[in-house]
């Protein structure tokens, strides 16, 4: 069973575009978060949401709006896409020291 | 602010060479230190960890001793595998439940 499954794996859309990529943990952890890696492989918090409280913001545009139904699933949705959102997009979750990672998803803005 | 710098890659081993990769760190506190590994076309995995000063660190032959005197990390194994070759990231965490800060990640390629 996957521990951290992130839908969908690949995202190709029109600049413009509102999409969504979905997040689900089945650890039992309280926080969960959103990564972005470049394409440089470089890697940066978006947001935390720790029992579906937002607990970290990290200056993303308001474009980025994390939803958290419940402790279980993280969602993000993306309004208005731009070229520079194009990245691979990662979920994790934690409950003590040390995060569980989804396999990411590849958005590709055209 | 706090942050992480690790070596710049990418290191190309041969088979069975010892392998050190070097990570920093600079915090206002006392972070939990981790390596993360990322193979191709996948997400992180976590590699090892270390909560506290003179903490080793060790997973699948890898090892790493967190340093408080010298604010470092150094990832080691005495004898790298081809299916070694990945991204290895060296990341803080200053507080339970925090975010990780990334270091730059470094490519690790071993050849046969």
């Amino acid at each position: 069973d996957t521990a951290v499954s992130q839908t969908p794996k690949y995202l190709v859309t029109q600049m413009g575009n509102d999409k969504s990529i979905k997040c689900e943990q089945n650890l039992g952890h309280d926080t969960m978060y959103w990564y972005k890696q470049d394409s440089k492989k470089f890697l940066k918090i978006m947001f935390s949401y720790n029992n579906k409280e937002l607990i970290i913001n990290e200056t993303v545009p308001n474009r980025f709006s994390p939803k958290s139904p419940d402790k279980a699933h993280l969602n993000l949705h993306i309004n208005s896409l731009e070229l520079g959102d194009s990245a691979v997009y990662f979920c994790a979750s934690s409950r003590g020291t040390g995060q569980y990672f989804g396999a990411g998803t590849r958005l590709s803005v055209l | 602010g706090d942050s992480v710098t690790q070596m710049e890659g990418p290191v190309t081993l041969s088979e069975e060479a010892f392998l050190t990769i070097n990570c920093t760190y600079t915090a206002t506190g006392y972070p939990s230190l981790f390596w993360y590994v990322q193979y191709p076309g996948e997400g992180l995995q976590l590699l090892l960890k270390a909560t506290k000063a003179d903490d080793k660190g060790s997973n699948k032959g890898f090892e790493a001793t967190y340093r408080k005197e010298t604010t470092s990390f150094h990832l080691e194994k005495g004898s790298v595998q081809v299916s070694d070759s990945a991204v290895y990231f060296c990341a803080l965490s200053m507080e339970y439940g925090n975010k990780l800060v990334f270091g730059a990640g470094t490519i690790l390629r071993v050849k046969s």
